[in-house]
């Protein structure tokens, strides 16, 4: 079965950079989720999409802005990048329909701030 | 807010034995989900079990069940005869219930060694 896609795998950029992350949700699901990983910690809720629409949003810095596009994958969008954004970061996507609710990951992408 | 506790950082288990991880939660919510995901070293998240707080059964997905105690705000993992593949971070997750789908919010993890 397909799975959520996220690139690129790994990113190493230094202080004060900008990086992108992609996002490719599981075909016909209509919700993805952006978490953030540090080491030795839980993932952290980001930001989540609906429909195209922004649904939710938590600890996400103003450093950070996230989209969905029209054909539902998702970017997320880091500036003025600081050590301490040195993580992994997962996007995941869901189906409303059933109502089941389950989210899948993405293998994530691990960030690495120099 | 809601919060998920997992008292028990680290566990260990003999192959084939059964054990049981641990995971409280507080929320003011009647109606939400629960879930557990393994995060093996390749730190993939995988899915393991939901369940529904409206049902009363507790979920079962081949040798993982669950020990759903609504009333008490627990819901615990049972691994039974467990194998080395079984080796991961296990956190447990909770999703409100707002007729979409909504954001997980995670415990701290336990993370489980299956040992020969």
């Amino acid at each position: 079965a397909a799975g959520v896609i996220q690139s690129p795998r790994h990113l190493i950029k230094e202080k004060r950079e900008t990086a992108t992350l992609k996002c490719y949700p599981i075909p016909r699901h209509d919700t993805v989720y952006w978490y953030q990983q540090g080491p030795g910690q839980d993932p952290q809720f980001l930001i989540s999409f609906y429909e195209k629409m922004q649904s939710d949003k938590g600890s996400i810095p103003d450093r950070f802005s996230a989209q969905q596009f029209s054909d539902y994958h998702s970017e997320l969008n880091m500036s003025s990048l600081e050590l301490g954004d040195s993580a992994l970061y997962f996007c995941a996507s869901s189906s409303t329909g059933g109502r089941s609710y389950e989210q899948y990951f993405g293998p994530g992408t691990r960030l690495t701030v120099t | 807010a809601q919060t998920v506790t997992q008292s028990q950082p680290e566990m260990s288990v003999q192959e084939a034995e059964t054990v049981t991880l641990s995971c409280t939660y507080d929320t003011s919510e009647n109606n939400y989900y629960l879930f557990w995901y393994k995060q093996p070293p390749s730190r993939q998240m995988i899915l393991v079990i939901r369940q529904e707080a409206y049902k009363q059964q507790n979920a079962t997905e081949n040798r993982f069940s669950v020990n759903f105690q609504k009333a008490a705000k627990s819901f615990s993992l049972k691994i039974s005869d467990s194998q080395l593949g079984d080796t991961a971070m296990y956190f447990c997750a909770f999703m409100r219930d707002t007729g979409t789908a909504s954001k997980l919010t995670f415990g701290t993890g336990t993370r489980l060694q299956v040992t020969l």
